[in-house]
């Protein structure tokens, strides 16, 4: 089983609707992490929790929210969703500062 | 601003040749993350380096923290080798644009 899993894999919704992208991690990993990757930019951070209690915002962090319900367990919201947040989302993990992330298999959303 | 610049953004070459991807980085770091991604999407580290070199079968990334530069290089290069190649400083919050690697047989 994968150590890192993203809930839903693929997603198409409209424009106004809430999302919610799940992350799970079985690697007992205190950092979680996520990502939006567009074609040309990259991978920009979003959200990164340093534990449950620790929610710290990335980059581009408009228009969106996390919820760090437990260790294994990091789920990113959007409230009001909007074509121009189509793009492929990663979750990752690592085990301190500065040590290997491990990533999720990303979940492709699309908002029309 | 914490900009990693990797250069260059595309590239092709035959099978068998020597490849070189670039990462600079803006602010100091103490350590930095190669990562490869394939055309399937799922990204996996490759490296993560805080000074000097390191090797894994045809794959070797070297750094050097004062001149804020790395460079991963492919030996004997291979089809399979094609994906794109990200540099990200270690503590995960800045990441390189990627370098897209096409190698052709």
């Amino acid at each position: 089983d994968a150590d890192v899993t993203q809930t839903p894999r693929n997603r198409i919704t409209k424009t106004g609707k809430r999302i919610m992208l799940e992350c799970s991690q079985t690697k007992g990993h205190d950092r979680m992490y996520w990502y939006r990757q567009d074609p040309g930019l990259g991978l920009r951070l979003i959200y990164y929790s340093f534990d449950v209690k620790d929610i710290n915002k990335g980059e581009i962090s408009d228009g969106y929210s996390v919820s760090r319900q437990a260790q294994a367990k990091f789920s990113l919201s959007l409230e009001s969703a909007i074509p121009n947040q189509t793009a492929l989302y990663f979750c990752a993990t690592s085990p301190i500062w500065g040590d290997t992330q491990y990533f999720g298999p990303g979940t492709r959303l699309t908002v029309l | 601003k914490n900009e990693v610049e990797q250069s260059p953004q595309n590239l092709t070459a035959q099978e068998g040749e020597f490849i070189t991807i670039n990462c600079s980085y803006s602010v100091g770091i103490s350590a930095l993350h190669w990562l490869q991604q394939h055309p399937g999407g799922g990204i996996v580290s490759l490296f993560m380096l805080s000074s000097g070199k390191k090797k894994h079968g045809r794959l070797i990334a070297t750094i050097n923290i004062q001149e804020k530069h790395s460079s991963l290089h492919i030996t004997a290069s291979h089809p399979r080798d094609s994906a794109v190649y990200i540099c990200a400083r270690a503590d995960g919050l800045t990441f390189g644009k990627g370098t897209h690697l096409i190698i052709q047989p």
